[in-house]
């Protein structure tokens, strides 16, 4: 069974400082990995995705993961923190075996701080 | 529309009461999911509507949580007898067909959302 941890439900950083938003996953299959942001009052937004091509994703807003299998790890980084960056964050795997149903963590939450 | 709707935006309800949530997804996406995120929880993924497949209920929490897809487009999210631990935000999602893992398709695209308050 697919399953997805985020390791941390509160991150908090200064603004221009970097940010690392960990995720593990468990999958018995080759996983698509997605990371979605969630603004306060706002839909969710797909950061960006993994699907078996390059291990380093580049996404929107300055974001980037990196997908390491020996690790079953796909952390999410950017180089320097904005205040627009505070939202809620959702490390996502795709279950083939389910018909690519759509498993979410537990989200982590980023505080931005002047 | 562009986007996934949902209706109605707020629904506050008694205990006991039923409640029908309404989602209209993007024209052309044949997979629609249910969600919900309670309140300090993530997303709990409820329903999962492909195509013309059975849709994977695997995720109702209890035998009171029912949906419906007609035609392949719009859903309708079933709550008989609420609770108030039914309360919180229900998301519907679609997407195009994923299909295959690795499939550049598996974007998806979210609604606003329902927040359903059982009093």
């Amino acid at each position: 069974a697919q399953s997805v941890t985020q390791l941390d439900s509160h991150v908090s950083v200064s603004e221009g400082t970097p940010v690392l938003l960990r995720c593990n996953y468990s999958s018995s299959y080759s996983p698509s990995l997605f990371w979605y942001v969630q603004h306060p009052n706002k839909g969710l937004q797909l950061l960006l995705k993994y699907t078996s091509a390059a291990t380093l994703v580049k996404g929107i807003n300055g974001f980037e993961a990196e997908f390491k299998k020996s690790e079953t790890s796909f952390h999410l980084t950017k180089p320097s923190a904005h205040m627009s960056d505070a939202a809620e964050y959702f490390c996502v795997v795709s279950d083939p075996g389910g018909y690519n149903k759509l498993i979410f963590g537990a989200g982590t939450r980023l505080a931005v701080h002047p | 529309g562009a986007g996934v709707s949902q209706s109605p935006s707020n629904k506050v309800t008694e205990k006991g009461k039923d409640v029908e949530l309404r989602c209209d997804p993007i024209s052309g996406h044949t997979a629609l999911y249910w969600y919900r995120q309670s309140l300090g929880q993530g997303l709990e993924f409820l329903i999962y509507f492909q195509g013309n497949s059975a849709p994977d209920k695997s995720g109702l929490p209890s035998d009171r949580f029912s949906a419906e897809r007609t035609g392949g487009s719009v859903s309708t999210l079933t709550i008989q007898r609420t609770q108030q631990e039914d309360s919180a935000v229900y998301l519907c999602a679609s997407s195009l067909r994923p299909g295959q893992v690795g499939a550049t398709n598996e974007k998806l695209f979210f609604g606003s959302g329902t927040q359903l308050s059982v009093l």
